[in-house]
């Protein structure tokens, strides 16, 4: 079982490049998250996604674009990467609403902006 | 405004004796929590939860209680393994917010000595 796969694992960019962090589950879960991790913070949620089509801010997402065109594919874009942006990313899925079901994580993609 | 916390950022318990970890929240709302395990280069993986009608779950070595009065939930583990060594994550979620949203604490780094 692959259950959610990110890539890449780490990046380096350059100040205001561009990038796409990938995630795919095969799950068939509805909802997708991203999340950063900072050193000694807990993890922030950046976008979600209900389902295909439905996405939605969560508590830091300047900076950050994301789409849902799949149930399995969850991408999110930076446009203008800051040193700010220097961040673990995760990427989670869980099957439904309301039913109390864990999240499951990706391995996440280390991202420094210099 | 930081509404679940981990206040413990590290814990050192010797091999086969009891660790505990401690979580605090704010939101009254929460009525879902979890723990999360994260070993380094890996996502956090689920490993305990409880409902807010409940204020013990228990599976294997792990029990987590829930005191809802004081906002305030622990993780114990008995007995401790080596192989325990993590960050645990202490997350919480409302079941009126939209996309089952986690909010995490910062986490514990637990070291488990042989």
């Amino acid at each position: 079982n692959a259950g959610v796969t990110q890539t890449p694992k780490f990046r380096i960019l350059k100040i205001g490049q561009s990038m796409t962090l990938q995630c795919a589950q095969d799950m068939n879960h509805n909802y997708m998250y991203w999340y950063r991790q900072d050193p000694g913070m807990g993890l922030k949620l950046i976008y979600y996604s209900v389902g295909a089509g439905i996405t939605d801010k969560g508590e830091v997402p300047n900076g950050y674009n994301v789409s849902r065109s799949t149930t399995e594919d969850f991408p999110l874009r930076l446009e203008l990467a800051a040193p700010s942006q220097t961040s673990v990313y995760f990427c989670a899925s869980t099957p439904l609403q309301y039913s109390n079901q864990p999240q499951h994580f990706g391995d996440g993609t280390r991202l420094s902006i210099l | 405004d930081q509404q679940v916390k981990q206040n413990s950022p590290s814990l050192s318990v010797q091999e086969g004796r009891i660790s505990i970890l401690n979580c605090d929240y704010t939101n009254s709302m929460f009525d879902y929590f979890l723990w999360y395990k994260k070993y380094p280069a890996e996502g956090p993986t689920f490993l305990i939860s409880i409902s807010s009608i409940k204020d013990k779950n228990e599976d294997g070595r792990f029990t987590v209680f829930l005191n809802k009065s004081a906002k305030h939930l622990s993780l114990h583990i008995v007995p401790s393994q080596p192989g325990d060594s993590a960050v645990y994550f202490c997350a919480a979620s409302a079941q009126e917010t939209s996309g089952s949203r986690l909010t995490f604490g910062e986490g514990t780094q637990l070291t488990v000595n042989p």
